[in-house]
């Protein structure tokens, strides 16, 4: 089992629709979680980050994280065409003070249609 | 805002020649992270570091070396390569990795 686990897609809503992307870890020593978006070709870019259960918005993202069900999820409202690109779940385990490292899942593809 | 600034944006080598990839962290970030992405793939972690000192190891293969100098900036050196190691490679930096990374524009790196 992968540690970071997501549905590849593609995943498709139409504009102004609500896209919801998933993911799921294994690692319950993971203590932070990150969301970045990735357009083809490009570097991944950070759109959010959450360490405490709940959620956490900003603007049209909010990412959601459940530790019991290790789960977390990123919420697009108003979905637009230039939100289409690849979203990559990335989590943390840091242990003892290390630095660590980021675990990526393969990511979900995500097609806005106008 | 300063960025993570990565050279070559490009580069092209023959089977079982040598390349190096550089890396500039932003300033004042303590750490460096290099990343393979092949295609259609997720980013997997190679190696980073931590002050100057290799922090972490993840799946780099041995015929790959990187080291982390004075003034921060990282290289990655890769030898003998192979076709396989055709991929984009990011290096990335941080401050306190637990406020995220900061990924460079990356190096498109093709073995022929």
């Amino acid at each position: 089992q992968k540690e970071v686990e997501q549905n590849s897609g593609p995943l498709s809503v139409p504009e102004g629709a609500i896209a919801s992307l998933n993911c799921t870890y294994s690692d319950r020593g993971s203590q932070s979680f990150f969301w970045y978006r990735q357009y083809s070709g490009k570097s991944p870019e950070l759109i959010m980050f959450i360490y405490s259960n709940g959620d956490k918005e900003d603007g049209r993202f909010t990412a959601q994280l459940n530790k019991a069900s290790q789960y977390v999820s990123l919420l697009i409202r108003d979905s637009q065409p230039s939100d289409s690109a690849t979203y990559l779940c990335a989590v943390n385990r840091n242990y003892g003070g290390s630095q660590g490292n980021l675990i990526f899942g393969k990511g979900t593809k995500l097609s806005v249609k106008p | 805002a300063a960025g993570v600034i990565q050279s070559p944006r490009h580069l092209i080598k023959e089977k079982r020649e040598t390349a190096t990839l550089k890396c500039y962290p932003i300033p004042r970030h303590d750490t460096v992270y290099w990343y393979q992405q092949g295609p259609g793939q997720d980013p997997q972690f190679l190696i980073s570091f931590y002050e100057k000192m290799q922090s972490d190891k993840g799946s780099i293969p041995d015929r790959f070396s990187a080291q982390q100098f004075s003034d921060y900036h990282s290289e990655l050196n890769m030898s003998s390569l192979e076709l396989g190691d055709s991929a984009l490679y990011f290096c990335a930096s941080s401050l306190r990795q637990v406020y995220g990374y900061t990924f460079g524009s990356g190096t498109r790196l093709t073995v022929v």
